[in-house]
């Protein structure tokens, strides 16, 4: 079955301990992305990946690091989580298609974590 | 389920009738836009998209309109369903920018019986 897992799904945590989000793809794509989405404010982009060891910043990339060692995988980090990283957070994969009228980009996205950082 | 959108503007929508989301982006050098629906508990799932050279395009029982003069988009569902009931955000990119897409704050769409 197609699809991005997140681990874990929920997660409390106190102010300053590092964090790892896992994220992974079973769908060869090139495209990763990460969100995080806050009540009235929608879904924000913190960083995205375009293939493997390119990365950029997304909206919001404060506080937040991501590497992209390997294709499938694209790990969230928190080095010193603070309250306000509280938030629930969706990794994206998409697959980058050309097409004949111009590049769309239909994303996939994972289940969620929810972060709450005390 | 994640409550996401404690303020969320709401559109209620008959069983049957024809729902309408409206959509105003905010960048017009964007170029390609999508609108995706978010179950409660649930990450969004891509519905539908469209370019910037289209002002129309047809779905499953779903319509996407382009105005581009006034930067409007909006989403039209076909004889509503309960399990439409969701939050619909429209999504915009703008050319060359890869996979960085920037959310609307979103629509819960309540269908009633």
């Amino acid at each position: 079955e197609a699809q991005v897992t997140q681990n874990p799904r929920y997660l409390i945590t106190v102010t300053g301990k590092k964090l790892t989000v896992t994220c992974s793809q079973n769908m060869n794509h090139e495209y990763m992305s990460w969100y995080r989405q806050d009540p009235g404010l929608g879904l924000r982009q913190i960083y995205y990946s375009m293939n493997v060891e390119v990365t950029d910043k997304g909206d919001v990339p404060e506080g937040y690091k991501v590497s992209r060692k390997e294709k499938r995988n694209f790990p969230l980090i928190l080095e010193s989580p603070s309250p306000n990283q509280t938030s629930l957070y969706f990794c994206a994969s998409s697959k980058y298609d050309p097409g004949l009228a111009g590049e769309t980009y239909e994303q996939y996205f994972g289940p969620g974590t929810r972060l709450t950082v005390t | 389920g994640e409550s996401v959108g404690l303020h969320l503007p709401t559109l209620s929508v008959q069983e049957g009738d024809n729902s309408i989301i409206n959509c105003a982006y905010s960048n017009s050098a964007s170029d390609y836009f999508i609108w995706y629906k978010q179950e409660s508990g649930k990450g969004p799932q891509f519905i539908i998209d469209i370019r910037s050279n289209m002002d129309k395009r047809q779905g499953q029982r779903v319509t996407v309109l382009l105005n581009k003069t006034v930067k409007h988009l909006s989403l039209q569902i076909a004889a509503t369903q309960p399990g439409d009931s969701a939050v619909y955000f429209c999504a915009e990119n703008m050319a060359g920018t890869a996979s960085k897409l920037t959310f609307g704050t979103g629509t819960r769409l309540q269908v009633t019986l």
